[in-house]
Order: structure tokens, then sequence, then C-alpha cells
């Protein structure tokens, strides 16, 4: 079945580092690809997402691009900021329209100053 | 609209209790889904709404596991005999139908339900 890999965590970096977080995914047909993020104490938010192959999403500084060769979505930014700090959720829909989303098991992410 | 909301917050129930969440959804969106989270994992689909039609139901959703949507709006989630093993967080999250409009918002999320069951 379908299926959603994230990297393990906690990721520890400090302010002003290069973030990447990585995920891969396992579908058939052309899933929609998504990343939310889940900041303490609040619900998952939608950061960003890409619906086809090298599509690139970005949101707030963060970027991710669609590889379908490398079946990949890595989550990227630049310049992290102690407000980042959160967990990060890779998740792709299926090409069926459902709407389900399959989720990976999260990276948490800890900026420190 | 102030979002997708769930009532209880917490829930803190005996072993054998039954229990009943309540998502109301964002008014406009007539997709209804409930997850459950458990610690450091992510969101497992269980089953979604649309508009008062149950269309889809994960293994993961047992015969203790009810779900309803009456009229359409609002959603309850009811777990009859409660287990230690359904302990975890009870996520509900709508959209609207469409294709277009799903992939260009995705879902709004409520903050959950915490479900322990001691």
């Amino acid at each position: 079945g379908d299926s959603v890999t994230q990297m393990e965590g906690p990721v520890t970096l400090s302010e002003e580092a290069f973030l990447t977080i990585n995920c891969t995914y396992t579908a058939t047909g052309y899933p929609s690809l998504f990343w939310y993020v889940q900041y303490p104490g609040e619900g998952l938010q939608l950061l960003l997402k890409a619906t086809k192959a090298d599509d690139k999403g970005s949101n707030k500084g963060f970027e991710a691009t669609y590889r379908k060769e490398t079946t990949s979505f890595h989550l990227e930014k630049g310049s992290v900021q102690v407000s980042d700090s959160a967990v990060y959720f890779c998740a792709l829909s299926a090409a069926s329209n459902t709407g389900k989303l399959i989720f990976g098991q999260g990276t948490t992410l800890q900026v420190k100053p | 609209d102030t979002g997708v909301s769930q009532d209880p917050r917490h829930k803190i129930t005996k072993r054998g209790q039954n229990v009943t969440f309540r998502c109301d959804p964002i008014s406009e969106h007539n997709r209804l889904y409930w997850y459950r989270q458990t610690l450091g994992q992510g969101p497992e689909f269980l089953t979604y709404f649309q508009n008062e039609a149950q269309l889809e139901k994960s293994r993961l959703l047992s015969d203790r596991f009810s779900a309803e949507r009456p009229k359409g709006s609002f959603s309850t989630l009811e777990i009859q005999r409660t287990e230690q093993g359904d302990s975890a967080m009870y996520l509900c999250a709508s959209s609207l139908a469409s294709g277009a409009a799903f992939l260009r918002g995705g879902y709004t999320f409520g903050s959950g339900t915490r479900l322990t069951v001691v």
C-alpha cells in the first residue's frame, strides 16, 4: 500500500542553520504531496504542497520539490529560526481523490538560539 | 468561522467505558475526516464523510468504533468498551470535496481530543 517515510528525529539546529528533512514515498499513480507542521499545543497546519512531478511548493521560507524519479519530497529552509521549532509531517494524497492523507511519522525540529 | 472545533479537548476514562467525541467542521466544508495519532507517530486515517455519507472506513476502525454525521454538519465518534490501546489523540479535519479546492488548501485540522484510558 501507499506509505511515507521521514527521517528520524529529533533534528537539533542552531538559529540560521540550513534545514533538510528527508521524505520519501511509495504510491501507485501520481499522488499529491504535502508538508504539515504542528507547533507546540496547536493543531496540524498545511505548510506547503505540490501536486505533480517537478512542482516546487514553498511557504514561509520553506521549500520542497516533488521528485518522481527519486519518489522524494524533501523539506528545506535556508535559515531556520527558533520559531520554526515544531513537528513536521510529510503526507501524500493518492490519485483516487478521496482526499485521504497518508502521513509519515513526523520529525521534530528543535532550533536553539 | 473559527475553524474546526473539537470537544472535549481531553478525556480520561476507565477501561470498559464508552466515550463520544464531537467535531464541528468549517461550515462550507462538505468533507469531514477522522484520524488517530499516537505518541511519536503521524496521524492515521480512520474514516471520512462527504456530507452525511460515510464513504470509507479504515481497518483500524474496529466494531467498537462508530462515527456519524447525521445532517452533514457536525460529526461524532464513539468508542464503546474502551481499551488502553485506544489512548491517543483523535483528530478531526474538514475540506471541500472538489479536487482542485482540496489541493489548493488541503485540510483544516482541529486541535484534537486527547483520550486517556486508565
